[in-house]
């Protein structure tokens, strides 16, 4: 069966490292998105993906980036780890704008 | 800007009563897509609903159905019948050209 996993599950890490969190997905979906979750303020768009090459930026992108060198991953890159980006994060994707978005377990990332 | 509200943080509804979770969106697209997914408390993001804006007849899925007023940019989720599995946080999503999601509603469901 088809699926979208993240990996790690959990991390811990210290203030000023860089992370990356993977997303790989077996759906052969253009569309790919990152989102957090924090309480009181939903999912947040951090940045998405049409396809290979492209990245676009969400409504909080800063101190993230992405880079799509295939269909199938989409990595999210925390430049230097800061405690404002303790969250819970997941990843998705899509066939298209109208169609169902299948999303990862999560990765709850704790800066410390 | 496109932007998603749901002003209800929190809901209750008694098991087999009717609620309805309300949600409004801006966009200044004419073609868009909206969408009403559940996370219950293993995290796991499950889609409920869907519904095409060019469509003026209101989706339905079993006991979960929508009403959706395209002028007034509103897209209320209705739950019957509800039952103790549909405890869980409800958000409403649009997808223009991308998916977009509201700050959610937690339901609860009282035996």
């Amino acid at each position: 069966d088809a699926e979208i996993t993240q990996s790690p599950r959990h991390k811990i890490t210290e203030t000023g490292r860089q992370v990356t969190l993977a997303c790989h997905q077996t759906w052969n979906h253009n569309n790919m998105f990152w989102y957090r979750q924090d309480l009181g303020h939903g999912l947040r768009l951090i940045h998405y993906s049409y396809g290979v090459q492209d990245t676009n930026k969400g409504e909080v992108s800063d101190g993230y980036s992405v880079s799509r060198s295939n269909t199938e991953d989409l990595p999210l890159t925390l430049e230097s780890a800061a405690s404002s980006q303790t969250s819970v994060y997941f990843c998705a994707s899509s066939e298209a704008s109208w169609t169902e978005a299948f999303f990862g377990q999560g990765t709850r990332l704790t800066v410390v | 800007a496109q932007t998603v509200t749901q002003s209800q943080p929190e809901m209750s509804v008694q098991e087999a009563e009717t609620v309805t979770l309300s949600c409004t969106y801006d966009t200044s697209e004419s073609d868009y897509y909206l969408f009403w997914y559940k996370q219950p408390p293993s995290r796991q993001m499950i889609l409920v609903i869907r519904q095409e804006a060019y469509k003026q007849q209101n989706a339905t899925e079993n006991r979960f159905s929508v009403n959706f007023q395209k002028a007034a940019k509103s897209f209320s989720l209705k739950i019957s019948d509800s039952q103790l599995g549909d405890a869980a946080m409800y958000f409403c999503a649009h997808n223009t050209d991308k998916l977009i999601f509201g700050t959610g509603t937690r339901l609860q469901v009282f035996p």
